[in-house]
């Protein structure tokens, strides 16, 4: 079964660090780029970071860019996102998100999500 | 940045009958090879989001095809055929040309 399984997560203090972690299964994983999405409470989606396939293109988007460092490891199927100097406003779901192979952006196949809460 | 606009933002739909989205771009989606790149996101109550449509037009693998996509540069439209309980949620238009490219707002539908 094609899947992405996220751990991580938890309630952390502004200012604080935290890892997220996406692994993945049932597909080539070093043929796919990855993304990581997220979902403040009751808000839309916000596409904060990409990563093609090889590492060698990363995009930030400009609420995280300096603070967040994504990264892969192709051996262990793996997708991460080190999230530092976090603030109230990262509170949010986060999801590692396929990218589908072909043009452009299509994200076919989402993790479960993971919780992180930045609060004093 | 190219902005993404939806509308109606809350759709009320009785099962068996059509409905339909609308999702405007801020620029032309269309690139000189045909593609326009459009895609649509439901994400039902309690759950991770799920594509819907890719290109504008293509069904992702597994989607109904009660379900259909259409429209052209900065006007697009979402169409479900005949709306089933399980169509329930909020669906995202989200442009695929730029990385890092914006969602629309969320339509939530739901069962009048």
């Amino acid at each position: 079964e094609v899947q992405l399984v996220q751990s991580g997560g938890g309630l952390v203090q502004p200012g604080g660090s935290l890892r997220l972690s996406c692994a993945a299964s049932g597909f080539t994983f070093s043929d796919y780029s990855m993304n990581w999405v997220r979902q403040a409470p009751g808000k839309g989606l916000e596409w904060v970071s990409y990563i093609s396939s090889s590492s060698t293109t990363i995009y930030y988007a400009d609420s995280v860019k300096g603070r967040f460092t994504v990264s892969r490891d192709t051996a262990k199927s793996s997708l991460y996102v080190q999230m530092n100097s976090l603030r109230v406003e990262d509170t949010a779901v986060y999801y590692c998100a396929r990218d589908r192979r072909g043009p452009g952006h299509a994200f076919d196949i989402w993790g479960q999500g993971t919780m992180v809460t930045v609060s004093s | 940045d190219i902005v993404m606009t939806q509308s109606p933002l809350s759709l009320p739909v009785t099962p068996g009958e059509p409905a339909s989205i609308s999702c405007r771009s801020s620029q032309s989606l269309l690139k000189s090879y045909g593609y326009n790149f459009l895609n649509w996101y439901l994400q039902k109550p309690g759950q991770s989001p799920q594509l819907l449509i890719y290109l504008g037009s293509n069904r992702a693998s597994g989607v109904p095809d009660r379900f259909s996509g259409s429209g052209s540069g900065t006007y697009f439209t979402l169409k479900i055929s005949r709306v089933e309980a399980e169509d329930v949620g909020v669906y995202y238009c989200m442009q695929a040309l730029q990385p890092l490219g914006a969602f629309g707002q969320g339509t939530k539908v739901e069962i009048k």
